[in-house]
């Protein structure tokens, strides 16, 4: 049940884009998509509700393809705040799950 | 609005003491999660609460936690007897309904020795 996220980790220089894909066995009604840092608590992106819809705010955006139950978030010009764990998240029935996590560094 | 709120913070405990944990979810908020989340692994879900009842507590080893959620408000989490391998931060979030956002609480820091 739990969704798979791609790749596991990532590294990139300031400035760089970054492809962050998560895919589910099931059919999704919605797909989340969270970042945490060290010590802290996940901390809520953004949500897509609708297959193809595509959403971002500041460099940061994602879309969801519901008929493949797969999402993307897109890190364009990354920033040294970029920096944690992305995790999706998603609602399949009434059962909300998180992502196997995808760990990025951005180094200056 | 007042975030979720969890206490402790942190918790040390020998293996086979019991422990419990307390959260209080964002007013008006229906559904009510734990996740057990291990260093370097993403949160696991433990249970959901959809108001007072169960939605999903698959996850949950039955043999030595148990949850509650006290007129669909606040929820306990508790563990008897502890393991070595309850050793973890426990996270509790709220959201207002399907396809919204989970809100988190700071979670607690459990570590069994």
């Amino acid at each position: 049940q739990q969704p798979v996220q791609s790749p596991q980790a990532v590294i990139l220089r300031e400035g760089e884009d970054a492809v962050i894909n998560c895919s589910s066995s099931k059919a999704l009604y919605s797909v989340h998509w969270y970042r945490q840092k060290h010590g802290e608590a996940p901390v809520f992106l953004m949500i897509l509700l609708k297959g193809g819809e595509q959403k971002g705010h500041d460099k940061i955006s994602a879309s969801f393809n519901e008929k493949k139950q797969q999402s993307s978030l897109y890190l364009t010009a990354s920033q040294l705040s970029y920096s944690g764990t992305y995790f999706c998240g998603t609602e399949m029935g009434n059962q909300f799950y998180f992502g196997t996590g995808t760990s990025l560094t951005v180094i200056p | 609005e007042a975030g979720v709120a969890q206490s402790p913070r942190y918790k040390i405990i020998e293996k086979r003491q019991s422990v419990a944990f307390w959260c209080n979810p964002i007013s008006g908020h229906a559904t009510l999660y734990w996740y057990q989340q291990i260093l370097g692994q993403g949160p696991k879900l433990l249970i959901q609460f959809q108001n007072n009842g169960v939605v999903d507590d698959s996850q949950l080893p039955k043999d030595r936690f148990s949850a509650e959620r006290l007129k669909g408000v606040d929820s306990t989490l508790k563990i008897q007897p502890a393991k070595l391998e309850d050793s973890a931060v426990y996270l509790c979030a709220s959201s207002l309904d399907r396809g919204t956002p989970l809100h988190f609480g700071n979670g607690t820091r459990l570590t069994v020795t």
